[in-house]
């Protein structure tokens, strides 16, 4: 059973600048991962899959990139709307997520 | 607009039953996988069930294999999940999720439902 471990748990960025999430995988995974969005009281919103590939409506300050085991999502300028928690996937395994804060 | 509406959920004792069903509109239903995912109340996303397109590739989570049954009905365009020998563990908000791909192959989960909630408890 693959492992997904994320880092670090709690972020604090100030809007305006860049925050960057990673997950690791215990094993390879090639390019199969997905970064999700989740704010309070609503359902979890796709953001990336495929490790780089953006979703539909995604806006282009969130990218994605690595592969094999380690994977960073980069939000490059925060607005307020992104304070939220992130989840990366791999099939049947989530990451146990990581809550993105205002400083 | 794709729309994934669960419904279903309920308070049950442990040791029942409950069935989930998920109605969806928006998108060409039997072109999809589509999966169960579930989550605790507080807690992270875990995984629970995924179905392909034909029914024809079926997974589950360890946590509730042999006691949760996922199915779906292409005519109907809608998801089921059936429940059985619930367990107080298994009090989660259960979400319908559409895969991006027809099988079960590095699926994710491009569109989710709001939920239905179930709380196994006496």
């Amino acid at each position: 059973e693959i492992v997904m471990t994320q880092s670090p748990a709690t972020l604090s960025v100030s809007p305006g600048e860049r925050a960057t999430l990673s997950c690791r995988a215990s094993q390879s995974v090639s390019s199969n991962l997905a970064w999700y969005q989740q704010k309070p009281g609503q359902a979890p919103r796709l953001l990336i899959y495929g490790a780089s590939t953006r979703a539909t409506g995604i806006p282009a300050r969130f990218s994605g990139s690595g592969s094999g085991t380690e994977f960073t999502l980069t939000i490059s300028s925060l607005q307020s709307e992104d304070f939220a928690v992130y989840y990366c996937q791999q099939q049947g395994t989530f990451g146990q997520g990581t809550k993105l804060e205002i400083k | 607009e794709v729309q994934l509406v669960e419904s279903g959920g309920g308070l049950v004792q442990p040791g029942r039953s409950l069935r989930l069903s998920c109605a969806a509109s928006g998108f060409t239903f039997d072109d999809y996988a589509m999966h169960w995912v579930r989550q605790a109340p507080g807690k992270g996303l875990e995984w629970v069930s995924g179905i392909s397109w034909n029914s024809g590739s079926i997974g589950y989570a360890d946590s509730v294999k042999g006691r949760f049954t996922i199915s779906r009905d292409n005519a109907k365009n809608s998801l089921y999940l059936q429940m059985n020998s619930l367990r107080a563990e298994d009090t989660a908000l259960y979400y319908c999720a559409k895969d991006g791909l027809q099988w079960l192959d590095d699926y994710y989960f491009d569109y989710w439902g709001q939920g239905t909630l179930v709380t196994v408890s006496s």
